[in-house]
C-alpha cells in the first residue's frame, strides 16, 4: 500500500516556463511534507517543506502547495532552469515519525 | 564541508556472500538512517539508529542487520544477499526523528552475481 503517489514518472519543461510536480498521499495523519532534489550519482537533498498547517510555502524560485482536502501537494519551479533537471522526491510523515516517500518524478528542463 | 559519505559507491557481490556497506558522517547527528531503493521505486526504511537505540522496520527482513558502534559510524550487514536484495542503499542522517529534513550519502550500488 503506496501512501505516497507521484503519478508523473517523468516531465519535460522548456527552460523558462514554469515546473509543476505532483504528489497525492493517503494518510490523512501525515502533517508533514517535504520534497528533496536527487542529481545522477548523489544523495537526496532537501528543497523545501510545509507543515499542515499551512497551505502553501515558498522558497526564491520554489514554491510548495498543498490541499490538505484533495490530500494533495505540488512543487512548482518558477522560472525552471536547465539545472534543475534531477528527480523529485516527496515525503510525508505523521506525528513525528518516519518518513514515506514517493517514487519519484524525474524532470528534464530544456534550454 | 559537513558530509555523509558512504563506501563503496559500487559494490559487487556473490549470491549468499555476506556484504557490508558503511556510513560516516561529520554532522555529529543523533539519528541515522538506512533506507533501500530499488529502480524507479520509493526509498523504503530499513532502520535507523537515535543514538545507540536500534529502530527497525517492521518489514525489513532478518537478512539485513545494522551496527552502530559510535556516533559517526553506521554499517548495513546483508547476511546472505539474494538477487532481490540489489538495489542502492542510502545512509541518512538527522539531528532528531522529529519531521526534520534528512541528509542523505550519495548511496552504495549493490549488485549481486
Amino acid at each position: 500500500d503506496q501512501q505516497v503517489k507521484q503519478n508523473s514518472p517523468s516531465l519535460s519543461v522548456q527552460e523558462g516556463r514554469i515546473s509543476i510536480l505532483n504528489c497525492d498521499y493517503t494518510n490523512s495523519m501525515f502533517d508533514y511534507f517535504l520534497w528533496y532534489k536527487k542529481y545522477p550519482a548523489e544523495g537526496p537533498t532537501f528543497l523545501i517543506s510545509i507543515s499542515s498547517i499551512k497551505d502553501k510555502n515558498e522558497d526564491g524560485r520554489f514554491t510548495v502547495f498543498l490541499n490538505k482536502s484533495a490530500k494533495h501537494l505540488s512543487l512548482h519551479i518558477v522560472p525552471s532552469q536547465p539545472g534543475d533537471s534531477a528527480v523529485y522526491f516527496c515525503a510525508a510523515s505523521a506525528r513525528a515519525g518516519k518518513l514515506i516517500f514517493g517514487q519519484g518524478t524525474t524532470l528534464q528542463v530544456k534550454p | 564541508d559537513a558530509m555523509v559519505i558512504q563506501n563503496p559507491r559500487y559494490q559487487v557481490t556473490q549470491f549468499g556472500k555476506p556484504v557490508t556497506l558503511s556510513c560516516s558522517q561529520t554532522l555529529n547527528h543523533n539519528v541515522m538512517y538506512w533506507y533501500q531503493q530499488k529502480s524507479s521505486q520509493a526509498p523504503k526504511l530499513l532502520f535507523h539508529y537515535y543514538d545507540k537505540d536500534f529502530n527497525n522496520e517492521a518489514d525489513t527482513p532478518d537478512n539485513f542487520q545494522s551496527r552502530r558502534p559510535n556516533t559517526s559510524f553506521c554499517f548495513l550487514d546483508i547476511r546472505s544477499p539474494g538477487l532481490g536484495d540489489a538495489a542502492m542503499y542510502l545512509c541518512a542522517t538527522s539531528w532528531t526523528s522529529t519531521n526534520e529534513k534528512l541528509f542523505f550519502g550519495s548511496g552504495t550500488q549493490l549488485s549481486v552475481l
